[in-house]
């Protein structure tokens, strides 16, 4: 079983440029959740999808983040602009529904410079 | 608010000896809590997990013990081995809360041959 998929690996940026974060989950896994992880941090959830839908974005800064996810299946998330503060790792999740295990992807390092 | 806690930033261990992580959580709405473990570059890979109902979890080397009076919960790995050095996450969750996991900080295990 192919796991989560997440690109770029990498992305250095400078501050109030944009940048956009892709991730593939596993097939058949219709809950999706976006993490930030800040160094030093434990993962904060950004965002939870429940398909295509929307379950949680309490912790999603509203004003330069947003996120999507087409057909309830892949998820981009984008940050415009882009504040040194948003350096982190970005980690895309997956799990077959809201109250099995999540699978997590490799994650994207952003650094804002 | 750091509601899951994870005191220790470090610990090393010897080789064959018993590693034994902790995590604290201060929300009584938590019911399922989870360990995942992390490697350099790679995003966190689920290890073992319990139900608020009972109070210990084994899947072999692992075992996790949960202390609900105290809020407290811990990893045993016996015998540790080189290759489980990594950071582990404790996390837990509420059920009306969906699948959204709630981090501690991390402690890096050192396992030392």
């Amino acid at each position: 079983e192919a796991g989560v998929a997440q690109s770029p690996r990498y992305k250095i940026i400078e501050k109030r440029q944009s940048v956009a974060f892709w991730c593939n989950p596993i097939s058949g896994h219709a809950t999706l959740y976006w993490y930030q992880q800040i160094l030093g941090q434990g993962p904060k959830l950004l965002i939870q999808f429940q398909n295509n839908g929307v379950v949680d974005d309490s912790q999603l800064p509203k004003d330069r983040f947003s996120a999507e996810r087409l057909k309830g299946v892949d998820s981009t998330l984008k940050i415009q602009p882009a504040k040194l503060e948003d350096s982190a790792v970005y980690l895309c999740a997956s799990s077959r529904d809201a109250n099995t295990e999540a699978f997590f992807g490799q994650g994207t390092r952003l650094t804002v410079v | 608010d750091q509601q899951v806690k994870q005191n220790s930033p470090s610990l090393s261990v010897q080789e064959g000896r018993i590693s034994i992580l902790n995590c604290d959580y201060t929300n009584s709405m938590f019911d399922y809590f989870l360990w995942y473990k992390k490697y350099p570059a790679e995003g966190p890979t689920f290890l073992i997990s319990i139900s608020s109902i009972k109070d210990k979890n084994e899947d072999g080397r692992f075992t996790v013990f949960l202390n609900k009076s105290a809020k407290h919960l811990s990893l045993h790995i016996v015998p540790s081995q080189p290759g489980d050095s990594a950071v582990y996450f404790c996390a837990a969750r509420s059920y009306n809360q969906g699948g959204k996991l709630i981090f501690g900080q991390g402690t890096e295990l050192s396992v030392k041959p």
